[in-house]
């Protein structure tokens, strides 16, 4: 199983604050996608990179799908309160195999 | 637009009842179908996936399984539930190859 490590698990930061969440891994992936879930709901995904080197920018949020296609990091600035809640990466290898998830990274922002 | 209905939102089920979790898609077709197990607040491990009518794929071994009677229509089952089957059931879709998966809103199962 190729296995996705996020990091850290979990952080708790001040309003304002800026703050980045790795994905790792030790294979290579067609694609990368980012995800956000709020409890008792299902993930909503943010954004997918395709392209090694892909930053993506949203609002506050910006995405980089590393060179080697093997790890990603999601950074936003100046944290607020709504940004709360589990962020997921997950990989694709080829075709219609199933996405790989990470474990998540738990972020709380504190006004 | 595409939607993707998952029911029910909450279940309460005694160790050794059935379960029967039901999830449609609308507005698409011959859609890949997922089913996955979230622990407490962590990640999203796969139990079940299905690229067309009858064909399910499992990951995992364990006394869970699923069908796919219709195109849009993906079913999560068990004869005996034990403790350990609590948890954060989320059903999803995609449209194949690279696309992101959609999910529903979950079921929250609890046995007792």
């Amino acid at each position: 199983t190729q296995l996705l490590e996020q990091s850290p698990q979990f952080l708790s930061i001040q309003e304002g604050e800026n703050l980045t969440v790795y994905c790792n891994s030790s294979s290579v992936f067609s694609s990368l996608q980012w995800y956000r879930q709020e409890p008792g709901e299902g993930p909503v995904l943010l954004v997918t990179v395709v392209t090694g080197g892909e930053v993506k920018k949203l609002k506050r949020l910006t995405f980089q799908f590393g060179d080697a296609r093997k790890d990603s990091s999601l950074h936003i600035t100046a944290a607020q309160p709504g940004d709360t809640g589990l962020y997921l990466c997950a990989g694709v290898h080829s075709g219609n195999t199933p996405l790989v998830f990470g474990k998540g990274t738990r972020l709380s922002v504190i006004a | 637009s595409q939607t993707i209905h998952q029911w029910p939102a909450t279940l309460v089920q005694p160790v050794g009842s059935p379960l029967s979790l039901e999830c449609t898609v609308e507005g698409t077709s011959n859609p890949n179908l997922y089913w996955y197990r979230q622990a407490a607040g962590r990640g999203l491990q796969l139990l079940f996936y299905s690229v067309g009518i009858g064909q399910i794929s499992s990951e995992v071994p364990q006394n869970l399984s699923a069908s796919r009677p219709q195109d849009r229509q993906f079913i999560l089952s068990s004869k005996k539930l034990l403790l350990s089957d609590s948890g954060f059931y989320l059903c999803a879709w995609s449209g194949g190859g690279f696309q992101p998966q959609h999910f529903g809103d979950g079921t929250r199962l609890s046995i007792l």
